[in-house]
């Protein structure tokens, strides 16, 4: 099991240009979820879904774009890069069931720096 | 508006010692508590939870401890070590079932220094 994988690790980008950003999981889990970091502001949640098909808007979604077309895959797409975007990004990936917790497995993140 | 807080931005504690790392919240919705441990350039590890109907919950070392009337939990890792060293975050979690497995709201993070 690789549970949640994210790639790159790193990425620089110029203002406008756009990018995906990927995630994948292993852990057969419906729901999946992207968050960024910010130094003093914790995690915010961007996007996240429910299901393959089913994606919502989190606290900050601005800016970003997001499908779900399998239940592996869940990537976050910038269309025109900002400086306001350079965050650190966490995939994140969880399972309901009536014994589960809600807890959520991240990925190791991905460090985004746009000039 | 901030509905988890960590006001402790940083705590520094001797080996062996016991560490509480605090944590607030606003909204009377969430019923569903968890910490995590953030090392740097690695992704927030799940570390214990509690549910709004326990007021304690142990694992190991840590237990967690929930006030509902205050809206207030705190962590606490007995003892310490150096290895505990990192970021801890606490996350809340809004109702059962339906979209909340997929959302959690942060705190911005203590970060917890463990001395030899």
């Amino acid at each position: 099991n690789a549970g949640v994988t994210q790639t790159p690790k790193f990425q620089v980008l110029k203002t406008g240009q756009s990018m995906t950003l990927q995630c994948a999981q292993d852990m057969n889990h419906e729901y999946m979820s992207w968050y960024r970091q910010d130094p003093g502001m914790g995690l915010r949640l961007i996007h996240y879904s429910v299901g393959a098909g089913i994606t919502d808007q989190g606290e900050v979604p601005n800016g970003y774009n997001v499908s779900r077309s399998t239940t592996e895959d869940f990537p976050l797409r910038l269309l025109s890069a900002a400086p306001s975007q350079t965050s650190v990004y966490f995939c994140a990936s969880s399972s309901n069931g009536w014994d589960r917790g809600r807890e959520q497995y991240f990925g190791p993140g991905t460090r985004l720096t746009v000039t | 508006d901030q509905q988890v807080k960590q006001n402790s931005p940083s705590l520094s504690v001797q080996e062996g010692r016991i560490s509480i790392l605090n944590c607030d919240y606003t909204n009377s919705m969430f019923d569903y508590f968890l910490w995590y441990k953030k090392y740097p350039a690695e992704g927030p590890t799940f570390l214990i939870s509690i549910s709004s109907i326990k007021d304690k919950n142990e694992d190991g070392r840590f237990t967690v401890f929930l006030n509902k009337s205050a809206k207030h939990l705190s962590l606490h890792i007995v003892p310490s070590q150096p290895g505990d060293s990192a970021v801890y975050f606490c996350a809340a979690s809004a109702g059962a079932g339906g979209t909340s497995y997929g959302k959690l709201t942060f705190g911005q993070g203590t970060i917890l220094t463990v001395h030899p």
